[in-house]
């Protein structure tokens, strides 16, 4: 079974600096990538996604995530953050066993300070 | 279009009380699934359901059924809640594509579980 680790738990950053949140995920098949927020008493919302060709994927709000296969890494950025980016985010994984389900990461709270 | 609806949004119980989460989707997702959300440990799936009439277990399903009768509702229900049951439950629903899910999961907007 895949699994996936997020080693930031808390960032905290000023308006303008830039972010890399990490994830690592733990598979030997097929997998496909995801990226969720979850802004502060909302639901879930995909940010990005990575099915397959060019590694390097963009997502909304400015969002960018580059899959490592070589690493088995999916690493979030974005150049210059903004207070309004203040959420969790979730690294999420499936694996193509036939039935994909997801499996997340414990998530990193995001505290972007004005 | 409203998406993923979850009701109750919240709801207190006593230890040994039952109830049910009701989750509904207008989109016409095959799949459904609930998760919990508890602070440090992300979101575990719980149950899932593939299509109408099936059920599956997720990674934590002990203490939960769910039902899925009718292809837009995923009812989780706990016969006899335990404070270790204390939540925040999300429903999800996605499409099939071509060759499986494509894993796009589209959320309700939680219902948060507490029980005393």
């Amino acid at each position: 079974a895949q699994s996936v680790s997020q080693h930031n738990h808390h960032v905290i950053l000023s308006e303008a600096a830039s972010l890399e949140l990490g994830c690592n995920y733990s598979y030997g098949g097929t997998v496909n990538l995801f990226w969720y927020v979850q802004y502060p008493g909302q639901h879930l919302q995909l940010l990005l996604k990575y099915f397959s060709g060019d590694p390097l994927v963009k997502g909304i709000k400015g969002f960018e995530a580059e899959f490592i296969k070589s690493k088995f890494s999916f690493n979030l950025r974005k150049p210059s953050v903004q207070w309004s980016d203040t959420a969790e985010y979730f690294c999420a994984v499936g694996a193509w066993t036939g039935f994909q389900k997801l499996v997340f990461g414990t998530g990193t709270r995001l505290l972007v300070s004005p | 279009n409203a998406g993923v609806t979850q009701t109750p949004k919240f709801r207190v119980l006593k230890t040994g009380q039952s109830m049910t989460l009701l989750c509904a989707q207008d989109m016409n997702h095959e799949y459904m699934y609930w998760y919990r959300q508890d602070p440090g440990m992300g979101l575990r799936l719980i149950h899932y359901s593939v299509g109408e009439g099936t059920t599956a277990k997720g990674e934590v399903p002990d203490g939960y059924n769910v039902s899925r009768l009718k292809k837009q509702n995923f009812l989780l229900g706990l016969e006899s809640a335990a404070p270790s049951q204390t939540s925040v439950y999300f429903c999800a629903s996605s499409y099939a594509g071509t060759s499986g899910p494509t894993g796009e999961l589209f959320f309700g907007e939680g219902s948060r579980l507490t029980v005393l």
